[in-house]
């Protein structure tokens, strides 16, 4: 079974400038999440789907961030406009409402720097 | 509020030592805990978790956990440390809602060293 797929794995960007990262969840995971793991820190989550609504979105800095996820499958993670502080890994997970303690699979995360 | 605190930021074995990673939890009720691993470039990787069945815990890779309520402790170890085990680890509790859905609260993590 493939896991989570997540692209680029790496990104380097000028700040003002934006970003997009592309996640591909398990096949039959209805819940998406993306998290934002700071350098030396754990992962703190930005935004939860289920299915396609976004029921968890109160982390995410709206100004400058946004997300979607159009038919309950993939999802797409912007950043308009970047800005130094954003440089960061951007992890996203899926899991499966009603598996054993709805566990969390991650992808291997983007990479972003901004210069 | 549900938190974790993960004691130390750097460990460092020699490969055969024991291993221990050391977690202290802070939750209103009776938490659900976890321990993640992460390897460099690589996905985070659940290593076990507790979920007030039995409270010595084993996962993969020879780890095991045990969760002590009066100490609000969950720390990690392993009898002999290899090669591979250098990672970074992190401890997790989870918030839970209606409907099923658990918030992770992930630690800062620990890096662990192993050397030859």
């Amino acid at each position: 079974e493939a896991g989570v797929v997540q692209s680029p794995r790496y990104k380097i960007i000028e700040k003002k400038q934006p970003v997009a990262f592309w996640c591909n969840p398990i096949s039959g995971h209805n819940t998406l999440y993306w998290y934002l793991q700071n350098l030396g820190q754990g992962p703190e989550l930005l935004i939860r789907y289920e299915n396609e609504e976004a029921v968890d979105d109160s982390q995410l800095p709206k100004d400058r961030f946004s997300a979607e996820r159009l038919k309950g499958v993939d999802s797409t993670l912007k950043i308009q406009p970047a800005e130094l502080g954003d440089s960061a890994v951007y992890l996203c997970a899926s899991s499966r409402q009603g598996s054993e303690n709805n566990e969390q699979f991650f992808g291997p995360g983007t990479r972003l720097t901004v210069l | 509020a549900q938190s974790v605190t993960q004691l130390d930021s750097h460990v460092s074995v020699s490969e055969g030592t024991p291993v221990l990673l050391r977690c202290n939890y802070s939750s209103s009720y009776s938490p659900s805990l976890f321990w993640y691993v992460q390897h460099p470039n690589k996905g985070l990787q659940l290593l076990l978790k507790y979920t007030s069945a039995a409270t010595l815990v084993k996962g993969i890779n020879g780890f095991e956990a045990e969760f002590k309520k009066s100490e609000t402790s969950f720390h990690l170890t392993k009898p002999s440390a290899h090669m591979s085990d250098a990672a970074e680890y992190f401890c997790v509790v989870s918030l839970m809602f209606s409907g099923g859905y658990n918030k992770l609260i992930f630690g800062a993590g620990t890096r662990l060293a192993v050397h030859p």
